[in-house]
């Protein structure tokens, strides 16, 4: 699977968007680009994910550049139980992939 | 939802002792993956199997590890002869098979089993 790149952490807000950066510049046209997240002590918990097109759910929207090669994952009004650390991972589905591998992440902080 | 079903969620074993986690997949979920994660580390994959087959096993440790998905009743991780560096909670996740579209193939994952030895 093709690594990602996030900033170690960020600070956000309470209230105002937070916009999480990831770079996948090495991503294949089979691979999706995933966001999970993990709060303290807690199982990862899916937030989305994407192939080519932008998406979006109750929970956050997902950003995809053309090429494909970085995303941006916004969560629209941040609250403080947003406070986690967010992954972002390309994952190829198949019998010979599937497996998600996590990084370090992106340490979020949401501040009153 | 009936999500990814681990117990015990707090398991505390003594030096030398066996431990066994249970993990029931969601339901219709044919997959089921293992991760630890170390105090204060990142989440780790351990073993990816479908039902009575083990499909990657790459991050299983060599020794004391092992891990079924039998056709009846939940995953089962076994870690024998425990020592202190096992400590860590571990995460059990599931998705459907790989015979639903890509686009609903996602994986969840439980609360974890935290395992403490002594």
């Amino acid at each position: 699977d093709a690594k990602t790149t996030q900033p170690p952490s960020m600070d956000c807000a309470e209230g105002r968007a937070a916009n999480l950066p990831c770079n996948h510049s090495t991503i294949s046209g089979n691979e999706y680009v995933y966001w999970y997240r993990q709060i303290h002590s807690q199982g990862p918990q899916y937030i989305i994910h994407g192939l080519k097109n932008n998406e979006t759910n109750e929970m956050a929207s997902l950003i995809i550049t053309e090429d494909r090669k970085s995303s941006t994952l916004i969560l629209p009004h941040a609250t403080l139980r947003d406070t986690a650390v967010y992954y972002c991972i390309v994952r190829v589905i198949g019998a010979a992939g599937n497996k998600l591998t996590f990084g370090g992440g992106t340490r979020v902080l949401v501040k009153p | 939802n009936a999500g990814v079903m681990q117990n015990p969620r707090h398991l505390v074993r003594r030096r030398g002792q066996e431990a066994r986690l249970r993990c029931s997949p969601m339901k219709g979920h044919s997959h089921v993956y293992w991760y630890r994660q170390l105090p204060e580390e990142g989440l780790k994959f351990m073993v990816y199997l479908q039902k009575e087959n083990i499909i990657d096993e790459s991050g299983m440790p060599k020794e004391r590890f092992s891990a079924e998905f039998p056709k009846e009743g939940p995953s089962i991780l076994r870690i024998q002869q425990v020592v202190r560096g096992d400590s860590a909670a571990y995460f059990c996740a599931s998705s459907p098979g790989i015979d639903r579209p890509r686009s609903e193939n996602t994986i969840y994952f439980g609360e974890g089993s935290w395992l403490t030895v002594v």
